[in-house]
């Protein structure tokens, strides 16, 4: 069965520093998305991305964040300075709705902002 | 915006009883709701879901009703088992917004053999 992959698993970074997240979506998906969960809480919406570009984010998506398809298999989510707060499981998930099918998530990296 | 309330939070029940996770939420206008099951330590996965233009919906030991006029929607496992052990999350959505779900708080459920 097809997955979603994201790498690294685990990321421990300082406060204030960059982080990228990658993952690789299912190959024949055409949306993709971020959520993260911080621990114990629920899952949170961050954004989606649809034909090169954003088209919906959370409130939660601030300046501080980015995504990119910097080609035809990466999908990444780029945090600029990072926070404390920043520190969460975040899950990348693509579907294609033209196939009716779910959103698939990916195994999540967890990110420890110390 | 779109807030989904679920209950309870934990959830023990014994092998072979019934399972029962309910959810509500605000914006009438969600007419998408996954579940998703979430084992210690792994990626959320879809166990079922339901549009709104269905009131109930079964897979095998799994099922969910949906009343669009109360604005909520119910988990139903029969026959738990062992590995029904997990966090379930409710969500709402919109089909021509696939994936900007709104999740629930989750619900620990433990099945004691």
């Amino acid at each position: 069965e097809p997955e979603v992959t994201q790498t690294p698993s685990h990321q421990v970074t300082q406060m204030g520093q960059e982080v990228i997240l990658r993952c690789v979506p299912i190959s024949n998906h055409l949306y993709f998305y971020w959520y993260r969960q911080i621990l114990g809480q629920k899952v949170e919406f961050l954004v989606s991305f649809y034909n090169n570009e954003i088209s919906e984010k959370s409130e939660i998506f601030d300046d501080q964040f980015s995504v990119e398809r910097p080609d035809g298999s990466n999908f990444t989510l780029k945090i600029r300075s990072t926070k404390l707060e920043d520190s969460a499981m975040y899950f990348c998930a693509s579907s294609d709705p033209t196939m009716n099918t779910e959103a698939f998530f990916g195994q999540g990296t967890r990110l420890t902002v110390v | 915006g779109e807030n989904v309330e679920q209950h309870p939070s934990t959830l023990s029940v014994q092998e072979g009883d019934s399972a029962v996770i309910k959810c509500t939420y605000s914006d009438s206008a969600s007419n998408y709701f996954p579940w998703y099951k979430q084992e210690l330590g792994k990626r959320p996965q879809l166990i079922i879901d339901i549009r709104s233009n269905v009131g109930e919906k079964k897979d095998q030991r799994i099922a969910v009703t949906l009343n669009k006029t109360a604005k909520h929607f119910s988990l139903h496992i029969t026959e738990t088992q062992p590995e029904d052990s997990a966090v379930y999350f409710c969500a709402a959505g919109l089909t021509d917004s696939w994936g900007k779900f709104q999740f629930g708080a989750g619900t620990q459920v433990v099945v004691t053999p």
